[in-house]
């Protein structure tokens, strides 16, 4: 079964980095979108950044573009988010979700299939 | 901006309740790709509607979906004290790019 297990998560001060990672096992990595969805401690859901199998398609909420990087290494199984310049409002929960599946030849790739646990960022001085 | 979805919506147990998600036509009304999650306290959000009113294998038939306009909707029919838990509906925006609803808090009385 599909498993994502995010980690990297902490204490940051506002202006610093952090990297998260999602290690995914269960499934066949390498051809399949995957996104980060956030949410606020007592918050809904956020979407954050998506980026395709191929790594040609990259999308940023607004408020992250310019400070977050969403990458993935097809060889690990692995996927990432490079956080810079981290403000108090990026504290949350942290997931990574996998784009959608594909059964019986046909693909349903609009909704958030399967996600990890979720790992915490806490932005404060 | 974010769908809009009730804060809370209750229901006592074997009844019907219905959570609605309302966007616009740049979203919700645009694209037959409203999905729906459920998310206990503590826990990952869980696919329990697609595609406006498909159901991923494994969830009840007791959960469905729907849409008119820029309005989708769930239903939890037969409700069950398991059922309480936060929903959040979320809808494409167009080319890789998605939002979520508010999320709505469904109690069993």
């Amino acid at each position: 079964q599909v498993q994502l297990v995010e980690s990297g998560g902490g204490v940051v001060q506002p202006g610093r980095s952090l990297r998260l990672s999602c290690a995914a096992s269960g499934f066949t990595f390498r051809t399949h979108g995957m996104h980060w969805v956030r949410q606020a401690p007592g918050k809904g859901l956020e979407w954050a950044a998506y980026i395709s199998s191929d790594e040609t398609k990259i999308n940023y909420i607004d408020s992250v573009k310019g400070r977050f990087t969403i990458s993935r290494d097809n060889s690990k199984d692995a996927l990432y988010l490079q956080m810079n310049s981290l403000r108090p409002e990026d504290t949350a929960v942290y997931y990574c979700a996998k784009r959608g599946f594909c059964s019986g030849g046909t693909c349903y790739p609009w909704h958030f299939d399967s996600w990890g646990q979720g790992t915490l960022v806490t932005v404060s001085s | 901006s974010a769908l809009t979805q009730p804060a809370s919506v209750s229901g006592f147990p074997g009844q019907s309740i219905t959570i609605s998600c309302t966007g616009s036509r740049s979203d919700v009304g645009a694209f037959n790709y409203v999905s729906w999650y459920q998310q206990h306290p503590g826990r990952a959000p869980r696919l329990m509607i697609y595609d406006v009113n498909s159901r991923p294998s494994g969830v009840s038939d007791r959960f469905s979906g729907s849409k008119s306009g820029d309005t989708a909707s769930l239903t939890i029919s037969g409700l069950q004290a398991e059922d309480e838990a936060d929903y959040y509906c979320s809808s494409n925006t167009g080319e890789f790019s998605w939002v979520f609803g508010g999320g709505t808090k469904l109690t069993v009385l």
